[in-house]
Protein backbone atom coordinates (compact mmCIF):
# COMPACT_ATOMS: atom_id res chain seq x y z
CA UNK A 1 0.00 0.00 0.00
CA UNK A 2 1.01 3.48 -1.04
CA UNK A 3 1.69 5.98 2.18
CA UNK A 4 -0.28 8.70 0.51
CA UNK A 5 -2.93 8.00 -1.98
CA UNK A 6 -4.58 10.16 -4.36
CA UNK A 7 -7.10 9.50 -7.17
CA UNK A 8 -5.27 10.91 -10.75
CA UNK A 9 -8.60 11.77 -12.41
CA UNK A 10 -9.13 13.58 -14.72
CA UNK A 11 -11.68 15.40 -12.90
CA UNK A 12 -13.85 18.07 -15.52
CA UNK A 13 -15.93 20.56 -13.80
CA UNK A 14 -18.09 23.62 -15.24
CA UNK A 15 -16.96 26.99 -14.33
CA UNK A 16 -18.32 28.16 -10.41
CA UNK A 17 -18.80 24.80 -9.25
CA UNK A 18 -17.78 23.53 -5.86
CA UNK A 19 -14.21 21.21 -6.35
CA UNK A 20 -13.41 18.34 -3.90
CA UNK A 21 -10.22 16.46 -4.36
CA UNK A 22 -9.21 13.68 -2.17
CA UNK A 23 -6.20 12.05 -0.47
CA UNK A 24 -5.93 8.62 1.97
CA UNK A 25 -3.10 8.43 3.68
CA UNK A 26 -1.76 5.00 5.33
CA UNK A 27 1.00 5.61 8.83
CA UNK A 28 -1.45 6.97 11.56
CA UNK A 29 1.61 9.09 12.92
CA UNK A 30 1.73 11.41 10.04
CA UNK A 31 0.73 14.91 11.21
CA UNK A 32 1.65 17.85 8.79
CA UNK A 33 -0.68 18.04 5.16
CA UNK A 34 0.36 20.25 2.26
CA UNK A 35 -1.60 20.70 -0.91
CA UNK A 36 0.26 21.54 -3.98
CA UNK A 37 -0.73 23.20 -6.87
CA UNK A 38 0.93 22.05 -10.40
CA UNK A 39 0.54 23.74 -13.72
CA UNK A 40 1.68 22.01 -17.06
CA UNK A 41 5.22 21.97 -17.68
CA UNK A 42 5.84 24.17 -14.04
CA UNK A 43 7.03 23.07 -10.80
CA UNK A 44 4.26 22.86 -7.81
CA UNK A 45 3.44 25.66 -5.63
CA UNK A 46 2.76 25.56 -2.52
CA UNK A 47 -0.99 26.26 -1.64
CA UNK A 48 -1.79 25.04 1.77
CA UNK A 49 -0.49 22.93 5.01
CA UNK A 50 -2.44 22.02 8.04
CA UNK A 51 -1.50 20.31 11.04
CA UNK A 52 -3.27 17.41 12.40
CA UNK A 53 -7.15 17.25 12.28
CA UNK A 54 -9.21 20.12 11.82
CA UNK A 55 -9.82 22.79 8.50
CA UNK A 56 -8.22 25.44 7.09
CA UNK A 57 -9.57 28.01 4.66
CA UNK A 58 -7.85 30.87 2.40
CA UNK A 59 -9.94 32.48 0.00
CA UNK A 60 -11.79 29.94 -2.12
CA UNK A 61 -9.99 27.03 -0.75
CA UNK A 62 -10.00 24.61 2.32
CA UNK A 63 -8.32 22.11 3.21
CA UNK A 64 -10.02 19.35 5.79
CA UNK A 65 -7.47 16.81 7.32
CA UNK A 66 -9.55 13.29 9.45
CA UNK A 67 -7.28 11.94 11.40
CA UNK A 68 -9.66 9.14 12.43
CA UNK A 69 -10.22 8.01 8.49
CA UNK A 70 -7.17 8.83 7.31
CA UNK A 71 -8.51 11.52 4.45
CA UNK A 72 -7.07 14.55 3.52
CA UNK A 73 -9.24 17.07 1.06
CA UNK A 74 -9.18 20.23 -1.07
CA UNK A 75 -12.33 21.95 -1.40
CA UNK A 76 -12.44 24.37 -4.25
CA UNK A 77 -15.12 27.10 -4.09
CA UNK A 78 -16.58 28.40 -7.23
CA UNK A 79 -13.86 27.13 -9.85
CA UNK A 80 -12.13 28.97 -12.62
CA UNK A 81 -10.83 27.92 -15.54
CA UNK A 82 -7.66 29.36 -14.06
CA UNK A 83 -7.51 26.36 -11.45
CA UNK A 84 -6.98 23.71 -14.02
CA UNK A 85 -3.82 22.46 -13.03
CA UNK A 86 -2.73 18.68 -11.02
CA UNK A 87 -3.14 19.00 -7.44
CA UNK A 88 -0.80 17.32 -5.36
CA UNK A 89 -1.26 16.37 -1.62
CA UNK A 90 1.48 15.36 0.58
CA UNK A 91 2.45 14.49 4.01
CA UNK A 92 5.38 15.39 6.09
CA UNK A 93 7.13 11.64 7.24
CA UNK A 94 7.07 10.29 10.75
CA UNK A 95 10.67 11.26 10.70
CA UNK A 96 10.06 14.49 9.80
CA UNK A 97 12.66 14.67 6.82
CA UNK A 98 10.91 14.17 3.88
CA UNK A 99 7.23 15.06 2.25
CA UNK A 100 5.90 12.04 0.95
CA UNK A 101 3.20 13.14 -2.26
CA UNK A 102 0.59 11.60 -3.54
CA UNK A 103 0.63 11.10 -8.12
CA UNK A 104 -2.09 14.02 -8.22
CA UNK A 105 -5.24 15.03 -9.52
CA UNK A 106 -5.58 16.50 -12.80
CA UNK A 107 -8.40 19.35 -12.39
CA UNK A 108 -10.26 20.75 -16.02
CA UNK A 109 -12.34 23.85 -15.27
CA UNK A 110 -14.31 24.42 -18.20
CA UNK A 111 -15.90 28.18 -19.14
CA UNK B 1 11.88 37.07 -0.43
CA UNK B 2 13.33 33.85 -1.66
CA UNK B 3 14.00 32.59 -5.08
CA UNK B 4 14.59 29.35 -6.57
CA UNK B 5 16.54 28.98 -9.73
CA UNK B 6 17.00 25.45 -11.89
CA UNK B 7 19.19 25.13 -15.47
CA UNK B 8 18.83 24.33 -17.95
CA UNK B 9 15.12 24.23 -18.74
CA UNK B 10 15.21 22.13 -20.90
CA UNK B 11 18.21 19.43 -22.08
CA UNK B 12 18.11 16.37 -25.08
CA UNK B 13 20.77 13.89 -24.29
CA UNK B 14 22.01 10.91 -26.10
CA UNK B 15 22.16 7.63 -24.00
CA UNK B 16 25.70 7.35 -22.30
CA UNK B 17 26.38 11.05 -21.89
CA UNK B 18 27.35 12.61 -18.35
CA UNK B 19 24.24 15.02 -16.94
CA UNK B 20 25.13 18.23 -15.14
CA UNK B 21 21.90 20.08 -13.50
CA UNK B 22 22.26 23.03 -11.36
CA UNK B 23 20.21 24.27 -8.69
CA UNK B 24 20.61 27.50 -6.77
CA UNK B 25 18.37 29.51 -3.93
CA UNK B 26 19.00 32.93 -3.14
CA UNK B 27 17.29 34.58 -0.09
CA UNK B 28 17.87 32.60 2.95
CA UNK B 29 20.86 30.59 4.52
CA UNK B 30 20.97 27.17 5.43
CA UNK B 31 18.27 25.64 3.33
CA UNK B 32 17.41 21.99 3.42
CA UNK B 33 17.50 21.30 -0.39
CA UNK B 34 15.68 18.47 -1.90
CA UNK B 35 16.11 16.75 -5.65
CA UNK B 36 12.92 15.11 -7.24
CA UNK B 37 11.90 13.17 -10.58
CA UNK B 38 8.62 13.54 -11.62
CA UNK B 39 7.73 10.86 -14.40
CA UNK B 40 4.36 10.38 -16.37
CA UNK B 41 2.00 8.76 -14.33
CA UNK B 42 4.68 8.35 -11.45
CA UNK B 43 4.67 11.38 -9.03
CA UNK B 44 7.22 13.04 -7.28
CA UNK B 45 10.18 10.76 -6.61
CA UNK B 46 12.38 12.21 -3.71
CA UNK B 47 15.91 11.20 -5.02
CA UNK B 48 18.02 13.10 -2.90
CA UNK B 49 17.87 15.54 0.32
CA UNK B 50 20.90 18.02 1.60
CA UNK B 51 20.90 19.54 5.47
CA UNK B 52 23.85 21.45 4.61
CA UNK B 53 27.17 21.72 2.90
CA UNK B 54 28.50 18.08 1.84
CA UNK B 55 25.64 16.22 3.54
CA UNK B 56 23.60 14.13 1.00
CA UNK B 57 21.17 11.49 1.86
CA UNK B 58 20.41 9.18 -1.12
CA UNK B 59 16.85 7.76 -1.34
CA UNK B 60 16.74 5.83 -4.20
CA UNK B 61 20.06 3.90 -5.58
CA UNK B 62 20.72 4.59 -9.61
CA UNK B 63 23.50 5.96 -12.07
CA UNK B 64 22.83 9.93 -10.12
CA UNK B 65 24.78 11.25 -7.53
CA UNK B 66 24.20 15.12 -5.84
CA UNK B 67 26.54 17.68 -4.53
CA UNK B 68 26.30 20.65 -2.25
CA UNK B 69 29.65 22.47 -2.50
CA UNK B 70 27.90 25.97 -1.47
CA UNK B 71 25.21 26.39 1.08
CA UNK B 72 22.80 27.20 -1.68
CA UNK B 73 23.80 25.76 -4.31
CA UNK B 74 22.72 21.75 -5.24
CA UNK B 75 24.03 20.06 -8.49
CA UNK B 76 22.50 16.15 -9.87
CA UNK B 77 24.93 14.39 -11.94
CA UNK B 78 25.18 11.55 -14.11
CA UNK B 79 28.62 9.74 -15.30
CA UNK B 80 26.52 8.10 -18.36
CA UNK B 81 22.68 8.60 -18.63
CA UNK B 82 20.02 5.39 -18.86
CA UNK B 83 16.96 5.96 -21.47
CA UNK B 84 15.00 5.98 -18.17
CA UNK B 85 16.67 8.75 -16.67
CA UNK B 86 14.37 10.71 -18.53
CA UNK B 87 11.80 12.95 -16.54
CA UNK B 88 11.02 16.76 -15.09
CA UNK B 89 13.42 17.17 -12.19
CA UNK B 90 12.86 19.59 -9.83
CA UNK B 91 14.77 20.98 -7.20
CA UNK B 92 13.39 22.18 -3.73
CA UNK B 93 14.06 24.05 -0.74
CA UNK B 94 12.29 24.35 2.39
CA UNK B 95 13.22 26.01 6.01
CA UNK B 96 11.70 25.10 9.31
CA UNK B 97 10.52 22.10 11.08
CA UNK B 98 7.20 21.39 9.16
CA UNK B 99 9.07 21.33 6.00
CA UNK B 100 7.24 23.02 3.52
CA UNK B 101 8.49 22.77 0.26
CA UNK B 102 9.35 25.52 -2.84
CA UNK B 103 10.22 24.39 -5.55
CA UNK B 104 11.89 25.48 -8.72
CA UNK B 105 10.86 25.95 -12.62
CA UNK B 106 12.03 22.11 -13.26
CA UNK B 107 14.60 20.44 -15.67
CA UNK B 108 13.19 18.90 -18.52
CA UNK B 109 15.43 16.02 -19.73
CA UNK B 110 14.91 13.62 -22.64
CA UNK B 111 17.38 10.97 -22.93
CA UNK B 112 17.46 9.55 -26.60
Amino acid sequence: QKEVEQDPGPLSVPEGAIVSLNCTYSNSAFQYFMWYRQYSRKGPELLMYTYSSGNKEDGRFTAQVDKSSKYISLFIRDSQPSDSATYLCASLNQAGTALIFGKGTTLSVSS
Amino acid sequence: SQTIHQWPATLVQPVGSPLSLECTVEGTSNPNLYWYRQAAGRGLQLLFYSVGIGQISSEVPQNLSASRPQDRQFILSSKKLLLSDSGFYLCAWSVGPYNEQFFGPGTRLTVL
